[in-house]
């Protein structure tokens, strides 16, 4: 059982330049989710699906983009990496808010 | 204010040590409380959930105290495996947003 699994696990961008970070769960769960991760900061969310064809702006949306691609897939874009973007992130779900969220082991994302 | 505080930490302590987390939260209106747990360049695990009645899970203890708007965790016989970022996780229901809170995290130490 894989449970949350997110590709690219590390990837290095040039400012300016776009990139899709792809979550897929396989527990056949409702919601899904989006943080990024900064030292000292803790989790931030980014963007999430209550459901299948729905997205909401969490805390700190600001330069992505969410597309809820099927009951599956969660992706996350950045249409103009920006050196602020540096962070980790992590995709998470779970079968419906309140219950807790099972998160992907992270990509770490470096923007130069 | 934050809406979910905890004390940054690191607490260190020796193997055997009892210890115990405190986390506050803003909001009134949460409903479900949880802690995870977040070893270092990992993504954060399920903890325990917490009851309102409070609730044990080994050497874990987890209370609730709802008027003081407070959780806490407890660890007894500290093990050397039990180092990590403990993260207070709060679900706030009014904010329309139906997502969990993340604290920032207490970064536990417990040395030989």
């Amino acid at each position: 059982n894989a449970g949350v699994t997110q590709t690219p696990k590390f990837q290095v961008l040039k400012t300016g330049q776009s990139m899709t970070l792809q979550c897929a769960q396989d527990m056949n769960h409702n919601s899904m989710y989006w943080y990024r991760q900064d030292p000292g900061m803790g989790l931030r969310l980014i963007y999430y699906s209550a459901s299948e064809g729905t997205t909401d702006k969490g805390e700190v949306p600001n330069g992505y983009n969410v597309s809820r691609l099927n009951k599956r897939e969660f992706s996350l874009r950045l249409e103009s990496a920006a050196p602020s973007q540096t962070s980790v992130y992590f995709c998470a779900s779970t079968r419906d808010t309140p219950q807790p969220q099972h998160f992907g082991d992270g990509t770490r994302l470096s923007i130069l | 204010r934050k809406e979910v505080e905890q004390d940054p930490g690191p607490f260190n302590v020796p193997e055997g040590a009892t210890v115990a987390f405190n986390c506050t939260y803003s909001n009134s209106a949460s409903q479900s409380f949880f802690w995870y747990r977040q070893d270092c360049r990992k993504e954060p695990k399920l903890l325990m959930s917490v009851y309102s009645s409070g609730n044990e899970d080994g050497r874990f203890t987890a209370q609730l105290n709802r008027a003081s708007q407070y959780i806490s965790l407890l660890i007894r016989d500290s093990k050397l495996s039990d180092s990590a970022t403990y993260l207070c996780v709060v679900n706030i229901m009014d904010t329309g947003r139906r997502a969990l809170t993340f604290g920032s995290g207490t970064r536990l130490q417990v040395q030989p």
